[in-house]
């Protein structure tokens, strides 16, 4: 079964330094999504792609994080520099298309930032 | 836009006893509504789902109907067991906002004692 893949599974930073993310979404899905989950509540938006196109980045800290998709398949997100409150887990989802579409998630990088 | 309430945990439960986890929503006009399971260090699962009033969502024993006049969505089981165990959460999409992003609960921690 096709699943979404997310590296690193684990990251320890310091504050100020830069980190990246990876996902690698479910071929043929054009949709993904970045989401953030702190320790404790549910998943909350940072930014979706339909194909290579940002359609909602309300939610993201645009001074320090960056998102990319740039061939419309596999997707980058950047913090730069990491802030102690910026510790959580990302997570990483993809489906066919938005609404109606389910979307698939990824196991998640944990970032902790000291 | 849309929002989703659900029941607070942690919810602590012997094997074999019954399940049910309180989820009420806020929404403009009738969206789809699911139960995500996150078991521990990993993702977010799908685990039932239900696209139109009076649709009942199931899967491994798990139960949600889609009441309209109650704007609820409760997870119900009636026998668990320790593999049971994860952070369940209710989410319905954000029409109001990016087209198709899911809005989460803040998450019911069910732990399962044998």
């Amino acid at each position: 079964e096709a699943e979404v893949a997310q590296s690193p599974r684990y990251k320890i930073t310091e504050k100020s330094q830069a980190v990246a993310f990876w996902c690698d979404p479910i071929s043929g899905h054009a949709t993904l999504y970045w989401y953030r989950q702190i320790l404790g509540q549910g998943p909350e938006l940072l930014v979706q792609f339909q194909d290579e196109s940002v359609v909602d980045d309300s939610q993201l800290p645009k001074d320090r994080f960056s998102a990319e998709r740039l061939k419309g398949v596999d997707s980058t997100l950047k913090i730069q520099p990491a802030e102690l409150g910026d510790s959580a887990m990302y997570l990483c989802a993809s489906s066919l298309g938005a609404i109606y579409y389910e979307q698939y998630f990824g196991p998640g990088t944990r970032l902790t930032v000291t | 836009g849309n929002s989703v309430t659900q029941m607070e945990g942690p919810v602590t439960l012997s094997e074999e006893a019954f399940l049910t986890i309180n989820c009420t929503y806020t929404a403009t006009g009738y969206p789809s509504l699911f139960w995500y399971v996150q078991y521990p260090g990993e993702g977010l699962q799908l685990l039932l789902k239900a696209t139109k009033a009076d649709d009942k969502g199931s899967n491994k024993g798990f139960e949600a109907t889609y009441r309209k006049e109650t704007t609820s969505f409760h997870l119900e089981k009636g026998s668990v067991q320790v593999s049971d165990s994860a952070v369940y959460f209710c989410a319905l999409p954000n029409y109001g906002g990016s087209q198709g992003n899911l809005i989460f609960g803040k998450g019911t921690k069910l732990s399962v004692k044998p």
